[in-house]
């Protein structure tokens, strides 16, 4: 089945710095990669998502890029705020799965 | 908010109780998920359904059943609970296969004494 490795499993950044989230996967079939932030005692909620068709794609201040080539994607999130502390999960599936397939989560400290 | 709710939201059970999660949803979505979430490893499939009566099992299933009688809900139960089975409990909806957006329920943190 799906692997998916996420890195670093913790972040501190000084507000207005950029962060940078990596994750690998193994299933070469995978085609969907989400992104779920989670606030602490929250549930966790998309925030951005990519598909295998497309290398980049952006939101404001967040981006996600691919490469299906290397098997990996990435968030990156510019001019950082303090409500963007949280715990990022990334994941990712193809359309037999059914089901996502998450990383461990990164924490994300953003310092005022 | 997509229309999704988890009871009980905590809970607090013996070690070899059984134990039921409810998961209810109002968007008529198809597919139905449920996630448990630990420290380091993030959230791990335990059972999903992709119709009423269908289910299949995920990536950490042994210890927990589920079942689905109708769209708006699925159940998990954890036949004889365990220590080990402490922890917090998602259930997530999708409107379609799994290339598409999954909204959780607000979570069941479970404690096994």
């Amino acid at each position: 089945g799906e692997n998916v490795e996420q890195h670093p499993s913790t972040l501190s950044v000084q507000e207005g710095d950029s962060a940078v989230i990596k994750c690998t996967y193994s299933d070469s079939a995978s085609n969907y990669f989400p992104w779920y932030k989670q606030e602490l005692g929250k549930r966790p909620q998309l925030i951005i998502d990519i598909r295998s068709n497309v290398g980049e794609k952006k939101d404001q201040r967040i981006a996600v890029t691919l490469n299906k080539t290397a098997k990996h994607f990435s968030l990156h999130i510019t001019e950082t705020q303090p409500e963007d502390s949280a715990v990022y999960f990334c994941a990712a599936s193809d359309t037999g799965r059914r089901a996502l397939t998450f990383g461990s989560g990164t924490r994300l400290q953003v310092q005022p | 908010d997509a229309g999704i709710t988890q009871s009980p939201r905590h809970k607090v059970t013996e070690t070899g109780t059984p134990v039921t999660l409810r998961c209810h949803q109002t968007e008529n979505h198809r597919y139905m998920y449920w996630y448990r979430q630990d420290p380091g490893h993030g959230l791990r499939l335990i059972h999903y359904s992709y119709g009423v009566k269908d289910t299949d099992k995920g990536e950490v299933s042994d210890g927990y059943s589920v079942s689905r009688s109708k769209t708006e809900d699925f159940l998990l139960t954890l036949e004889s609970a365990t220590s080990s089975q402490t922890s917090v409990y998602f259930c997530a909806i999708s409107e379609g296969l799994s290339n598409t957006e999954a909204f959780f329920g607000q979570g069941t943190r479970l404690t096994v004494v």
